[in-house]
């Protein structure tokens, strides 16, 4: 079974470009989180999908960040237009429902996001 | 709120010593407590989690944690080190408690390095 998928790994771009991050859930999990971490501090969480539909994004930094899933499958993160402190390394977990949302979370291998 | 303390950013221990990784936690709520692991160029790991059962929990790899409420603390622990675990380990909580089920607390992050 495949587990959570991210890409790109690495992207490097220019202060004010637009970037889009995407992560693939296991199939079948209704639950799909966003996590960023700043170099030298802590994940933080950004947002919580159940399905399509945003459960939590009280974690997003402003409104330059974009994040969906359409048809609760795979889910997008846009920054638009990107700035320097945006760096750092996008997370995305997913899960099932019910005891297994804190059960068995999984994680992906992250996306490494470089702002010059 | 919650929040998540690991002291030491940084342990070095020898191969075949003891491994302690310390975590300290506030929550206003009993919680979730969950040990992760990030090997180079990997996703998080679940090494292990409190949920409310026996305190003493352990994990995969031979690591064990303790939770002690009265300390507000869940250290990390392996009798003998192993080359193969050096790596950075992550102490989160989680509230556990409704929508915010799957939202995650973590800490700064421990990297552990093992010498020969």
């Amino acid at each position: 079974e495949a587990g959570v998928t991210q890409f790109p790994s690495h992207s490097v771009i220019e202060k004010g470009q637009t970037v889009t991050l995407r992560c693939d859930p296991i199939s079948g999990h209704d639950n799909l989180y966003w996590y960023r971490r700043v170099m030298g501090k802590e994940i933080k969480f950004l947002l919580h999908f159940v399905k399509e539909s945003k459960q939590d994004e009280s974690g997003m930094p402003n409104n330059r960040f974009l994040a969906e899933r359409t048809g609760g499958t795979y889910s997008t993160l846009k920054v638009q237009p990107a700035e320097l402190e945006d760096s750092g390394v996008y997370f995305c977990a997913s899960s099932q429902g019910g005891q297994d949302v804190i059960e068995k979370l999984f994680f992906g291998s992250g996306t490494q996001l470089s702002v010059l | 709120a919650q929040s998540v303390t690991q002291l030491g950013s940084h342990v070095s221990v020898s191969e075949g010593a003891l491994v302690l990784l310390r975590c300290n936690y506030s929550s206003s709520v009993p919680p979730y407590l969950f040990w992760y692991v990030q090997y180079p160029n990997q996703g998080l790991q679940l090494l292990l989690k409190y949920t409310s059962a026996a305190t003493l929990v352990k994990g995969i790899n031979g690591f064990e944690a303790e939770f002690k409420k009265s300390e507000t603390s869940f250290h990390l622990t392996k009798p003998s080190a192993h080359m193969s675990d050096a790596a950075e380990y992550f102490c989160a909580v989680s509230e556990g408690r409704g929508s915010t089920l799957g939202r995650l607390y973590f800490g700064r992050g421990t990297q552990l390095t093992v010498w020969p």
